[in-house]
């Protein structure tokens, strides 16, 4: 069963760089891979999207290797509201010809002064 | 403004009943979404639609259907709820063809 897995929390403190990873083996051929921020109680605001390659904005980049299996999230000097739940969403080939829009399970991450 | 609203923000309900949670865009986007996310925080879609194409999530339960009176709206109706139906539901849109979605604030299903 194609699945896009994530680690499930992770550490850091303020000024820290973060990486967090997202492995989906059966992403769809094309289309794009998104990254979604999640606060308390609040609904997903979209970080940052790319299909390949490095994508860059202002508060973060997407690394994307070749086969496209796998992608990161970099977070540039996080400060203390970076603290949330970090989603990546692709689109799953499915055995069926159709696509899947699939949500990581989650990263919670946990930024420390 | 919101961009993505829905209503209400809380609902609490018995076993059985039937009910129904709003959704409405003002960004003029084509495509219009629900999702589901458990206790454990796992968001999984139930449908996707625009005005032409409804896909729906095979591991949805026939009891949610969705209906959209126009583009700007899309409403989930849930018939004969369940204790396990109690979750946090999310409303999403995006420009047809594109991934980048907007959610609404959710709406907390709490089923006694």
């Amino acid at each position: 069963l194609a699945k896009t897995t994530q680690p499930i929390s992770m550490d850091s403190y303020e000024g820290q760089e973060v990486n967090i990873t997202c492995s989906h083996n059966n992403i769809a051929t094309n289309d794009y891979i998104t990254w979604y921020q999640q606060f308390p109680s609040q609904g997903p605001r979209f970080i940052i999207q790319g299909y390949k390659t490095k994508v860059t904005n202002e508060v973060a980049s997407l690394f994307i290797p070749a086969d496209r299996k796998s992608s990161t999230l970099s977070l540039p000097r996080v400060s203390l509201s970076d603290t949330a739940v970090y989603y990546c969403l692709v689109a799953m080939a499915r055995d069926t010809g159709r696509r899947a829009l699939t949500f990581g399970s989650g990263t919670r991450l946990q930024v420390q002064p | 403004d919101t961009a993505v609203s829905q209503t209400p923000k809380y609902l609490v309900t018995q076993m059985g009943n039937d009910k129904s949670i709003k959704c409405e865009q003002n960004l003029g986007h084509d495509t219009m979404y629900w999702y589901k996310q458990d206790s454990k925080k796992f968001l999984k879609i139930m449908f996707s639609y625009n005005n032409k194409e409804l896909i729906i999530n095979e591991t949805v339960p026939n009891r949610f259907s969705p209906k959209s009176p126009d583009k700007a709206h899309l409403n989930l109706h849930i018939n004969s709820l369940e204790l396990g139906d109690s979750a946090v539901y999310f409303c999403a849109s995006s420009r047809r063809g594109q991934e980048t979605q907007y959610f609404g604030p959710g709406t907390r299903l709490l089923v006694l």
